[in-house]
């Protein structure tokens, strides 16, 4: 089974702008959620979707949006890029709930705002 | 949300030496896993372990829920044992909750 893919892996952009990245899930994986990592706040969960419904938030503004497809691919935006969002940001899939469940991440996008 | 400790932060090591990092979690929890973070910053998943004993080659974890903490053991050391190792939590669903992270650095 192939594993959690993500794309871009690697992205440049200027303050003010919106990216999106994209994560696609293990096959057969409904649960869908994305993690921004920095250097000063370490891992932070940002939001999950399941079944195209988000079902956690993290505590991020609301610049920091997702979706989920009916095929389970996620989507995460971030819009008015700020310097500060320059982060790894990484994508874990699993079956469903996440209870007695192993998360699987992807290899993450790194993201560097100039 | 969820506290996480993990200690120590940092560990250097000999190759072949042993080690034991700590995971101290501030509630009750549903999920708990260990991963190594690679160099190209991949989380690797190396045990679920909510409760109880698990080993995986060199490597065995073990949770005791009712005290909030969990210990990874790596034995017989490895340069390639080298990077980041991160417990996570959760109680709700999907949503998880990061330590800091144990540094670690094998020595050849």
């Amino acid at each position: 089974k192939a594993g959690v893919t993500q794309t871009p892996r690697y992205l440049i952009k200027t303050r003010g702008q919106q990216v999106t990245l994209s994560c696609s899930p293990i096959s057969g994986h409904r649960s869908v959620s994305w993690y921004q990592q920095t250097p000063g706040q370490g891992l932070q969960f940002l939001f999950e979707y399941f079944s195209e419904t988000q079902r956690n938030k993290g505590n991020f503004p609301g610049r920091f949006s997702g979706r989920q497809f009916s095929n389970s691919r996620s989507e995460m935006n971030v819009s008015t890029l700020e310097l500060g969002d320059s982060a790894l940001y990484l994508c874990a899939s699993s079956p469903t709930s996440g209870v007695q469940e192993t998360q699987y991440f992807g290899p993450g996008t790194r993201l560097l705002v100039l | 949300g969820i506290q996480v400790e993990q200690s120590p932060p940092d560990l250097i090591l000999q190759e072949g030496a042993n080690s034991t990092l700590r995971c101290n979690f501030s509630d009750s929890v549903n999920n708990l896993q260990w991963f190594h973070q690679n160099p190209w910053g991949q989380l690797i998943n190396l045990f679920y372990i909510p409760s109880g004993t698990k080993q995986n080659g060199r490597l065995s974890a073990t949770t005791v829920a009712t005290e909030r903490y969990s210990l990874l053991y790596i034995s017989s050391s490895q340069t390639t044992d080298s990077g980041v190792y991160f417990c996570a939590v959760s109680y709700n669903f999907n949503k998880f909750y990061f330590g800091s992270g144990t540094k670690l650095n094998v020595k050849p």
